[in-house]
């Protein structure tokens, strides 16, 4: 049973370019959250999204998107990126409350 | 808003002994969930131990068990028997979930380095 599939796993991009992360949840899981993980920090939550809309949002701005698939597979937009953008992404997958399960994440790093 | 705190931002044990790592929340709800995460190198963060605030008993996994308390809103987390594959860092965790009006979303303390010496 393969659990939360995240690609890429590693990406350097420039200042001011755009970049879509992708995930894939745990079988059976029907609501998907991103969060970022700056160095040395513990994750902070971007959004959530379930049944392909956005149920909650964190305290990001509006360069942070997504978007949920039919599939329940889910892509995390970053544009005009900043350095500061630089973290771990990591996706979450959850059905009810029941705990979360998350991926290995992508690190994304701008330059 | 709910905040979490861990104030140790950095442990070491002895392999086969017993390590606490402490976590405190501020929170005006009165049901919610807590868990506690681990985060090895492969960044992969693993579910350890998750305890709903209307039970009393605390949750006890194998080798890890909580002390919930409440009232004093801390919800530290023991392991005993300390192994090299538990060196990790551990973050704590509080929600509220959909059925109490929350959102789910997990809220995270900055996490507690924990290395388990040969």
């Amino acid at each position: 049973d393969a659990g939360v599939t995240q690609s890429p796993t590693h990406l350097i991009k420039t200042r001011g370019q755009q970049v879509t992360l992708r995930c894939s949840p745990k079988s059976g899981h029907d609501t998907v959250s991103w969060y970022q993980q700056a160095l040395g920090q513990g994750p902070q939550f971007i959004f959530q999204y379930y049944e392909e809309e956005e149920r909650q949002r964190g305290n990001f701005p509006d360069r942070f998107s997504g978007h949920q698939f039919p599939n329940y597979s889910s892509e995390l937009n970053v544009n005009a990126l900043l350095l500061g953008d630089s973290a771990l992404y990591l996706c979450a997958s959850s059905f009810a409350h029941y705990g979360y399960t998350f991926g290995s994440g992508t690190r994304l790093t701008v330059v | 808003a709910q905040t979490v705190t861990q104030s140790q931002p950095e442990m070491s044990v002895q392999e086969a002994e017993t390590v606490t790592l402490s976590c405190t929340y501020d929170t005006s709800e009165n049901n919610y969930y807590l868990f506690w995460y681990k985060q090895p190198p492969s960044r992969q963060m693993i579910l350890v131990i998750r305890q709903e605030a209307y039970k009393q008993q605390n949750a006890t996994e194998n080798r890890f068990s909580v002390n919930f308390q409440k009232a004093a809103k801390s919800f530290s987390l023991k392991i005993s028997d300390s192994q090299l594959g538990d060196t990790a860092m551990y973050f704590c965790a509080f929600m509220k979930p959909l059925t109490q009006g929350g959102s789910e979303k997990l809220v995270f303390g900055k996490g507690t380095k924990l290395t388990v010496n040969p």
